[in-house]
């Protein structure tokens, strides 16, 4: 599986634009980008998952660029409840052993 | 409602005592999981099971135990034999994408977890 590196960390404030980067330069042909969300003490959830160019759905859009050698999700005018982990998972279809990293926990202050 | 359920939430054991973790899904998904996850670190992958009666070692599978007789069903031993059980345990299951009302490729689908402590 292709090995993903994401920032550790970040933080905004209410109402900005937040653009959490992944890297996969490994990422293989038949290989999908999703993004999960995690919130303290509850399992994770799934944001968004692409395969190429640009996904958007009501939570999130997550840009892939032609070489597919990395991705970002981005987060519309966060809230305060967007304060989680986010996590950047890469791998074919119908693969069962997802990876999640450590994930980027995204901090939203007032 | 469909989903996946995890009991106890909180779960308080005494060194050298086995201890069993529920996972129940009603999604009708072929595969489960449960992983491990530590302050402040991801998930690691225990166990899972993609079809009743057979599962697979994921990549920390020492001191723990599965079952998987029937397909809403996948419990998790921790025996006395895992050395740092602390830990929260999460349940997943998933369904290939495509089938099942899933079009999303690899998505899992996770219980509220359960907090085990170890006294």
């Amino acid at each position: 599986l292709a090995k993903t590196t994401q920032p550790i960390s970040m933080d905004s404030y209410e109402g900005q634009e937040v653009n959490i980067t992944c890297s996969h330069n490994n990422i293989a042909t038949n290989d999908y980008i999703t993004w999960y969300q995690q919130f303290p003490s509850q399992g994770p959830r799934f944001i968004i998952q692409g395969y190429k160019t640009k996904v958007k759905n009501e939570v999130a859009s997550l840009f892939i660029p032609a070489d597919r050698k990395s991705s970002t999700l981005s987060l519309p005018r966060v809230s305060l409840s967007d304060t989680a982990v986010y996590y950047c998972l890469v791998g074919p279809r119908g693969y069962n052993k997802l990876i999640f990293g450590a994930g980027t926990r995204l901090a939203v202050h007032p | 409602d469909g989903g996946i359920t995890q009991s106890p939430k909180y779960l308080f054991r005494k060194e050298g005592q086995n201890v069993t973790l529920s996972c129940e899904q009603n999604l009708n998904h072929d595969a489960m999981y449960w992983y491990r996850q530590d302050p402040g670190q991801g998930l690691r992958l225990i166990y899972y099971s993609q079809i009743v009666n057979d599962f697979q070692k994921g990549d920390i599978a020492e001191g723990y135990s599965v079952s998987r007789e029937k397909k809403e069903s996948f419990p998790l031993t921790v025996t006395s034999a895992q050395k740092n059980p602390t830990a929260f345990y999460l349940c997943a299951s998933s369904t290939p994408g495509g089938q099942g009302g899933s079009r999303r490729e690899n998505e899992q689908f996770f219980g509220p977890g359960t907090r085990l402590t170890v006294l």
